[in-house]
């Protein structure tokens, strides 16, 4: 069956530190996947979009990488800050059905 | 601010009961998409709409259903509420018909079924 896998687990780390976030798909053939930040009780907000023939993409302190090979995508956060504490969620386009199925996310706490 | 707009923010009623949930998408966006957010089942796509038209179903249950009007707003109804109804849930909107561009999501509205 499909499955897409984000760490459950909170990561914490040091306010200036590099956050990497992790997301893994299984039975997905993507040919792009996208990164979402979602704060409590609030909606989604989309950060990034990185296709399959892109296998890097920045923006500002944020990169994306995405290998098709390994069904991974990792999210990265360089010098973090405490306002990028959030859940990020990643998303693919869920084959044949034209919508994307999103993980379930990690909860990133940078402390200052 | 995504300019996407949902009403209402709360909504708590008993079981057995029909709610109404309302969603604008932001101006000019054709697409529409209704989601599902709980704690133990994460974000969980329900529906989409195109310019009126339905595009994608997700694990929509029977008792909900869904219409995109003329004006393209939106209104997702749930009826004969349980308990495991209570949700956070979700519109999103987006300029194409397709998932493989941006969505913008609306504030929500958390229901809460007593």
């Amino acid at each position: 069956s499909q499955k897409i896998e984000q760490n459950s687990e909170a990561l914490n780390i040091q306010e200036g530190k590099t956050a990497t976030l992790t997301c893994n798909y299984t039975n997905y053939s993507p040919a792009y996947l996208q990164w979402y930040r979602q704060d409590p009780g609030r909606g989604p907000v989309f950060l990034l979009l990185i296709r399959e023939n892109e296998k890097e993409k920045r923006k500002e302190r944020l990169k994306v990488t995405f290998d098709t090979t390994l069904k991974q995508s990792l999210f990265h956060i360089t010098a973090s800050q405490p306002a990028d504490s959030a859940t990020y969620l990643c998303a693919l386009e869920d084959t044949g059905r034209r919508a994307l199925t999103f993980g379930s996310g990690t909860r990133l706490q940078v402390q200052p | 601010d995504s300019g996407v707009t949902q009403t209402p923010k709360h909504l708590i009623t008993a079981t057995g009961q029909r709610v109404t949930l309302r969603c604008s998408p932001r101006s000019g966006d054709l697409s529409v998409y209704w989601y599902q957010q709980s704690l133990d089942q994460g974000l969980q796509f329900l529906i989409q709409y195109y310019n009126g038209e339905e595009r994608a179903k997700g694990n929509i249950l029977e008792r909900f259903s869904a219409q995109q009007f003329p004006d393209l707003h939106s209104e997702l109804n749930l009826s004969s509420l349980e308990l495991g109804d209570s949700a956070l849930y979700f519109c999103a909107s987006s300029a194409l018909d397709r998932a493989n561009n941006e969505q913008f999501f609306g504030p929500g509205t958390r229901l809460t079924v007593l």
